[in-house]
C-alpha cells in the first residue's frame, strides 16, 4: 500500500470553526491532491499540488485553501467551515508511469 | 468540459458476470481507470488501460474502450458477494489531473 496518512480520520465541528486536514505521504510523490467525496456526486477535485509551495485550484475549490510546504505534507484547510461541506475527503498521490493515484483512507468531516 | 458519467446502481446475483458501463468527454485522454471503493475505505486501483488499446483483461477483470463512442466497460467475471462495491471509473484527461465519475454500486446478491 502506498505510504499516505490521512489525518483526523473523523471529526465533528460546529458552523463558523476553521479546521485542517492533513495528509502525509512517504513515497517522495510531487503531486499530491485533496478530493471531496458525496453522494450522486463521485469525487470532485478541491485542489491539488505539483510541488512544495506550487498549487492549483480544482472545480471545487471555493471555501478551501491549501498550503504544501515540504514534500510529504498537504494541508486543506476550512477557514470557516459550513455544513455544505460535510463529506468525506481523501487526499491521494500520483505515482507510477500510467498516472494512477494511490489513496488515503479518507477523512469524514461534519460540520453541525 | 471534462465530464464522467455511470449508472447508480447495478445488482446481480452472485456467480453472474457484472458489466459496469462509464462514458466520458475527453478524447485526450490517455489512460482510462477503474477503481473500487470497499465501505469506510479509500479507492483502490483496479486497473486501467491505455487509450490505444480496445480491451484488456486481468483474471476475472476484462475492460473495453470504445474510444469512437468515448464508452468503457468492466466486465467482472463469476461475480462473488466480496465484489459488492461502488465502482469508479476515471479518465486522465489532458492534464495530471484525474476526473471521477459519480461512481457505480454493485450489489451481489447470494
Amino acid at each position: 500500500d502506498a505510504g499516505i496518512t490521512q489525518s483526523p480520520r473523523h471529526k465533528v465541528t460546529e458552523t463558523g470553526t476553521p479546521v485542517t486536514l492533513r495528509c502525509h505521504q512517504t513515497e517522495n510523490h510531487r503531486y499530491m491532491y485533496w478530493y471531496r467525496q458525496d453522494p450522486g456526486h463521485g469525487l470532485r477535485l478541491i485542489h491539488y499540488s505539483y510541488g512544495v509551495k506550487d498549487t492549483d485550484k480544482g472545480e471545487v475549490s471555493d471555501g478551501y485553501s491549501v498550503s504544501r510546504s515540504k514534500t510529504e505534507d498537504f494541508l486543506l484547510t476550512l477557514e470557516s467551515a459550513t455544513s455544505s461541506q460535510t463529506s468525506v475527503y481523501f487526499c491521494a498521490i500520483s505515482g507510477g508511469n500510467t498516472g494512477e493515484l494511490f489513496f488515503g483512507e479518507g477523512s469524514r468531516l461534519t460540520v453541525l | 468540459g471534462e465530464d464522467v458519467e455511470q449508472s447508480l446502481f447495478l445488482s446481480v446475483r452472485e456467480g453472474d458476470s457484472s458489466v459496469i458501463n462509464c462514458t466520458y468527454t475527453d478524447s485526450s485522454s490517455t489512460y482510462l481507470y477503474w477503481y473500487k471503493q470497499e465501505p469506510g475505505a479509500g479507492l483502490q486501483l483496479l486497473t486501467y488501460i491505455f487509450s490505444n488499446m480496445d480491451m484488456k483483461q486481468d483474471q476475472r477483470l476484462t475492460v473495453l474502450l470504445n474510444k469512437k463512442d468515448k464508452h468503457l466497460s468492466l466486465r467482472i467475471a463469476d461475480t462473488q458477494t466480496g465484489d459488492s462495491a461502488i465502482y469508479f471509473c476515471a479518465e486522465s484527461g489532458a492534464t495530471n489531473k484525474l476526473i471521477f465519475g459519480t461512481g457505480t454500486l454493485l450489489a451481489v446478491q447470494p
